[in-house]
């Protein structure tokens, strides 16, 4: 049972727009919102995370909201960029857990020059 | 810091054969972790590591796969015997529980493996 749902599965945004990827989670014991970014050829990295005690985080262009009545976080990149062509993962674990993480299905983003 | 170290970072074996994937964990780090990354199934945990001891191999497909780690430093993830099925991209991660929402897992560069 997949217990985080990402979407879309590819998006493609002009340079300076908006992206916004959706996930929504299932368990609500998960305590713990990080996003990875993946670029071709490489491990994925963390690129920010945020806990449920807060209901938005921002770090330069990046912005994760979160919604926990509805059990659902999101990412938002302002200003996108070429560079920011990579796929993006959503992701959520739980205090107790040894922080193991589900992951979401990923989704690509191809920011148009 | 080198970061988490994957070898070898390609394998082209046939089907039957032996596989071995190593990993070094960054220095420090007490928790280490095996994905398992294909496009129909995405990014999915094999195995972790808690100070050098598995604590959940519940992921690991099938008795063919096995992992090891002797030691803080090393990590093995091991195929016998391979199928074309087990072709993806195999990553290890590690973390320093403890940290609280630093607990980041930074993985390695990924091991391609392909069986034919």
């Amino acid at each position: 049972q997949q217990q985080v749902k990402q979407s879309p599965q590819s998006l493609i945004v002009q340079k300076g727009g908006i992206s916004i990827i959706n996930c929504a989670y299932e368990n609500t014991a998960f305590d713990y919102f990080p996003w990875y970014q993946q670029f071709p050829g490489k491990g994925p990295a963390l690129l920010i995370a945020i806990r449920p005690d807060v209901s938005e985080k921002k770090e330069g262009r990046f912005t994760i909201s979160f919604n926990k009545s509805a059990k659902q976080f999101s990412l938002h990149i302002m200003d996108s960029q070429p560079g920011d062509s990579a796929t993006y993962f959503c992701a959520a674990s739980r205090t107790g857990s040894a922080r193991q993480l589900t992951f979401g299905s990923g989704t690509q983003l191809t920011v148009l020059p | 810091d080198a970061g988490v170290i994957q070898s070898p970072r390609h394998e082209v074996t046939e089907m039957g054969q032996e596989v071995t994937l190593r990993c070094k964990p960054i220095s420090g780090h007490n928790s280490l972790f095996w994905y398992r990354q294909t496009m129909m199934r995405g990014l999915e945990l094999l195995i972790y590591f808690n100070n050098n001891v598995p604590i959940d191999d519940s992921g690991m497909p099938e008795d063919r796969f096995s992992a090891k780690m002797p030691n803080a430093s090393f990590s093995t993830l091991k195929i016998q015997p391979s199928e074309p099925r087990d072709s993806a991209v195999y990553f290890c991660a590690s973390t320093r529980r403890g940290q609280g929402i630093a607990d980041t897992q930074y993985f390695g560069p990924g091991t391609r493996l392909t069986v034919l």
